[in-house]
C-alpha cells in the first residue's frame, strides 16, 4: 500500500545552517507529492508541491524535487530563520486511487536557534 | 476571505457523552476530509466526502460519525464508542479530488479533551 516515510526529529540548527529533511515513498500509482508546515497549536499550511518526477516545488526559500527513481522528495533549504521552527510532513497522493486521499509520514520537528 | 474555519478550538468531553466539531469551508471544494492527529504521529484518515450526501469511512472511523447535508459544512461527532477521543482533530477540504493538480488545505483544528 501507499506510504510515506520522513527522517525522525528532532532536528535541531543553528540560524542560516542548511536543512535536509529527508521523505521517502511507496505508491502503487502516480502520486503527487506534498510538504506542509505546522506551527504550534495550528493547522497545516502546504508548503510545497510536485505533481510528476522531476518536477521541483519551492516556496519561501523551501525546495523539494520528486525523485522517482530513487522514490524521494526531500525538502532542503539553504539558510534556516528561527521563524522557520515548526513540525514539517510529507505526504503524497495516489491519484491511482478513487479519490485522492493524502498519505502522512510522522513529522519532524524543527528548531532553529539564534 | 476564503478558508476553513474550525469550532470550537478546544473541546471539553465527558465520559459517555456525544460532542460534535464544527468545520465549514467558503472555497467551494467538493471533498471534505476529517483527521486525527496524536503527539509524534502523522495524522489519520476518519472520514473524507467527495460530494454533498455522500461519505466514506476512513482508517480510523470506528467511534467517529459524520454528515454532509450542505457543500460547506462536515461536522463530526465523537461518540462515547470513541474510548480514546483525546487528539487534535483537523478538518480539510480539496479542490480537483483525484486529479493531478488537487491539494488539500486544512483548518486551525480543533483539541478535545477528556474531563
Amino acid at each position: 500500500g501507499d506510504s510515506v516515510t520522513q527522517m525522525e526529529g528532532p532536528v535541531t540548527l543553528s540560524e542560516e545552517a542548511f536543512l535536509t529533511i529527508n521523505c521517502t515513498y511507496t505508491a502503487t500509482g502516480y502520486p503527487s507529492l506534498f510538504w506542509y508546515v505546522q506551527y504550534p497549536g495550528e493547522g497545516l499550511q502546504l508548503l510545497l508541491k510536485a505533481t510528476k518526477a522531476d518536477d521541483k516545488g519551492s516556496n519561501k526559500g523551501f525546495e523539494a524535487t520528486y525523485r522517482k527513481e530513487t522514490t524521494s522528495f526531500h525538502l532542503e533549504k539553504g539558510s534556516v530563520q528561527v521563524s522557520d521552527s515548526a513540525v514539517y510532513f510529507c505526504a503524497l497522493s495516489d491519484r491511482g486511487s478513487t479519490l485522492g486521499r493524502l498519505y502522512f509520514g510522522r513529522g519532524t520537528q524543527l528548531t532553529v536557534w539564534p | 476571505d476564503g478558508g476553513i474555519t474550525q469550532s470550537p478550538k478546544y473541546l471539553f468531553r465527558k465520559e459517555g457523552q456525544n460532542v460534535t466539531l464544527s468545520c465549514e469551508q467558503n472555497l467551494n471544494h467538493d471533498a471534505m476530509y476529517w483527521y486525527r492527529q496524536d503527539p509524534g504521529q502523522g495524522l489519520r484518515l476518519i472520514y473524507y466526502s467527495q460530494i454533498v450526501n455522500d461519505f466514506q469511512k476512513g482508517d480510523i472511523a470506528e467511534g467517529y460519525s459524520v454528515s454532509r447535508e450542505k457543500k460547506e459544512s462536515f461536522p463530526l461527532t465523537v461518540t462515547s464508542a470513541q474510548k480514546n477521543p483525546t487528539a487534535f482533530y483537523l478538518c480539510a477540504s480539496s479542490n480537483e479530488p483525484g486529479l493531478a493538480e488537487e491539494t488539500q488545505y486544512f483548518g486551525p483544528g480543533t483539541r478535545l479533551l477528556v474531563l
